[in-house]
């Protein structure tokens, strides 16, 4: 597989209920990054990962708990969120932080929360 | 602070007829101007660039032209295709001393192509 991957594509969930956003590049990437596309918004960068550290954390609610257990892979815990939470939530990749401004997006992953 | 400002969509237009999508960043500093565009159930992808003024970036038929004195980066078309249907942002890099660079991206405009 080429690119960058996410799962699942589709997911609703409770406002209780726990889950997991899963990201995946192939392209030898060492920064990685969560965004949030809400309709009419703009794009809202959420967390920043350069070489499994994170580099930024934009005010991002404790109800998201990002993971990065190598320049590979990123993942998205979720736990007790409100349906504002829902949106489309994108990862990207960069080859290192000095090379942010050509980024690899994913297809992206349609949350309901309910 | 830093941002960017797109024209709001959507724009609905007739294959073959011309586009432009305006978008405009403040000055600070002097960023490198990025379009992006997100096809339906896709990612976002870089469509085109420019990193100095009067660069003009171009791909798939788009163009723009980077405006410093209007601080203005104006996506172009001849002639849209249906395929061409998609979301557009317009993203400038702003870099930030001693802390690397930040990619701004603006709200998208979508583009619908009718045949």
């Amino acid at each position: 597989e080429t690119g960058v991957t996410q799962t699942p594509r589709h997911l609703v969930m409770g406002m209780t209920n726990k889950k997991s956003l899963k990201c995946e590049q192939h392209l030898g990437h060492n920064a990685m990054y969560w965004y949030k596309q809400s309709a009419k918004k703009p794009l809202e960068l959420m967390f920043v990962y350069n070489f499994k550290e994170q580099t930024e954390n934009n005010s991002v609610p404790s109800r998201f708990s990002p993971e990065c257990p190598n320049s590979s892979h990123l993942f998205l815990h979720l736990h007790t969120l409100q349906p504002e939470d829902s949106a489309l939530y994108l990862c990207a990749s960069s080859q290192d932080l000095a090379n942010q401004e050509t980024q690899y997006f994913g297809p992206g992953t349609r949350l309901l929360v309910l | 602070g830093d941002s960017v400002t797109q024209m709001e969509g959507p724009v609905t237009l007739s294959e073959e007829a011309f586009l432009t999508i305006n978008c405009t960043y403040t000055a600070t500093g002097y960023p490198s101007l990025f379009w992006y565009v997100q096809y339906p159930g896709e990612g976002l992808q870089l469509l085109l660039k420019a990193t100095k003024a009067d660069d003009k970036g171009s791909n798939k038929g788009f163009e723009a032209t980077y405006r410093k004195e209007t601080t203005s980066f104006h996506l172009e078309k001849g002639s849209v295709q249906v395929s061409d249907s998609a979301v557009y942002f317009c993203a400038p890099h702003y870099m930030i001393y001693n802390q690397g660079g930040k990619l701004i991206f603006g709200q998208g405009t979508e583009l619908s192509v009718k045949p």
